[in-house]
């Protein structure tokens, strides 16, 4: 059974541009859970989407966007990057909501210059 | 709001030593998940155990364990014979049981297993 997978794994940006990534979930899992890590404020909790609908965000500007498609895709979209976007993007799936069992992906490294 | 500390930010050990990783959590609820998760250089968060607060049995998967004081809000992670393969970021969090599924994580601990 393939993982989660996140593309791309790398990625650079001028302050200013829009970034979309990709999050692709395990077979089967519904449930999409985006965190960004940095190293100042560790790892934080963007959104989550279940069948399409975002059930949970966390506390982000308005430019940090996401949505899921009916195949349970997910993607997150940054628009205005600024410097301070710089940071690993992990996306997490589970089976259903109560996520106590999420797999992660391997991230997506924005480097916003 | 829930939060999570991890005081120890970086610890070594020598390889087949055993080594206990601190965390804290402050919460109002009664029912909630904890867990560790490993980070290896590969950057892939990976689950290494999880516990369930109503559960006073503390968890164990293999060379893993916790201790888990749910007065004190303490939950520990110890790593019997430990292995170069056990170099990570090692993360705990805090999940609610309903209603928020988010995971809180703590700032990390840095563990290094020296040959």
């Amino acid at each position: 059974k393939a993982g989660v997978t996140q593309t791309p794994r790398y990625l650079i940006k001028t302050r200013g541009q829009q970034v979309t990534l990709s999050c692709s979930p395990i077979s089967g899992h519904r449930s999409v859970s985006w965190y960004q890590q940095t190293p100042g404020q560790g790892l934080q909790f963007l959104f989550e989407y279940f069948s399409e609908t975002q059930r949970n965000k966390g506390n982000f500007p308005g430019r940090f966007s996401g949505r899921q498609f009916s195949n349970s895709r997910s993607e997150m979209n940054v628009s205005t990057l600024e410097l301070g976007d710089s940071a690993l993007y992990l996306c997490a799936s589970s089976l259903m909501v109560q996520n106590t069992e999420a797999f992660f992906g391997q991230g997506t490294r924005l480097t916003v210059v | 709001a829930q939060t999570v500390t991890q005081s120890q930010p970086e610890m070594s050990v020598q390889e087949a030593e055993t080594v206990t990783l601190s965390c804290t959590y402050d919460t109002s609820e009664s029912n909630y998940y904890l867990f560790w998760y490993k980070q290896p250089p590969s950057r892939q968060m990976i689950l290494v155990i999880r516990q369930e607060a109503y559960k006073q049995q503390n968890a164990t998967e293999n060379r893993f364990s916790v201790n888990f004081q749910k007065a004190a809000k303490s939950f520990s992670l110890k790593i019997s014979d430990s292995q170069l393969g056990d170099t990570a970021m090692y993360f705990c969090a805090f999940m609610k049981l309903l209603g928020n599924e988010k995971l809180t994580f703590g700032t990390g601990t840095r563990l290094t297993i020296i040959p």
